[in-house]
């Protein structure tokens, strides 16, 4: 496709159940973000994937959170007992090189998340 | 710990005034900063980007500045329209890492 992908778009979930959210990057792009922004809050940085480097996972918030890039293209960020806290919109980000060499990150719609 | 913040927190114009909003960062050593535009309920789409040596940059009405000594920067909003409704979200890089630092953002609303 000619953008990020994530999917599903919203997804509601009863408290203690696992949800999976799907990241499509755009085709060729080597770094991978994920994202969450609680409302009306700013972006909150969860997990980096650049290459066949190891992930840089400082940000995500507890063990339940945990996320994989297969084949260094789609990603899953999975969220195991779920919480009400989890709540948020989930976004994935993906660019050609590291942002860190000025190459702009394309973000995808994001995955609304409800946990009830 | 890197920061960036950013000022107002939200701020309402009437369509057709000019507005400014401020992005202060503790980012360092600094690789580059960006202003994004996020409309509701999408992600976050890039407006300029702007590197150590410069000092602006202009994308059509908005206009970004940086002033990386005092680690200050603002993107200049002329003859704004509605569809300038949108949180701005500046977004510094460092040069140690791939992970950037967002600010919480600025929630501009114009009214017609």
């Amino acid at each position: 496709g000619a953008g990020v992908s994530q999917s599903p778009s919203n997804k509601v979930t009863e408290k203690g159940k696992d949800v999976e959210l799907r990241c499509d990057p755009i085709s060729g792009h080597t770094a991978l973000y994920w994202y969450r922004q609680s409302l009306g809050q700013g972006l909150e940085f969860l997990i980096y994937f650049q290459g066949n480097s190891a992930p840089d996972k400082s940000g995500l918030p507890s063990d339940r959170f945990s996320a994989e890039r297969t084949g260094g293209s789609v990603s899953t960020l999975t969220i195991q007992r779920t919480q009400q806290e989890d709540s948020a919109v989930y976004l994935c980000a993906s660019s050609l090189e590291p942002t860190v060499r000025g190459t702009e990150a394309f973000f995808g719609q994001g995955t609304r998340l409800t946990v009830v | 710990k890197n920061q960036v913040e950013q000022s107002p927190q939200s701020l309402i114009i009437l369509e057709g005034k000019n507005c400014t909003l401020q992005c202060n960062y503790t980012v360092s050593p600094f690789s580059n900063l960006r202003w994004y535009k996020q409309d509701t309920g999408r992600g976050p789409v890039s407006l300029t980007i702007m590197t150590f040596s410069e000092n602006t940059k202009s994308n059509g009405r908005y206009t970004a500045t940086l002033d990386a000594d005092t680690k200050q920067s603002s993107l200049h909003i002329t003859a704004s329209q509605l569809s300038d409704s949108a949180s701005y979200i500046c977004v510094v890089t460092p040069t140690n890492a791939g992970k950037s630092t967002f600010g919480d953002g600025t929630t501009l609303t114009v009214k017609p």
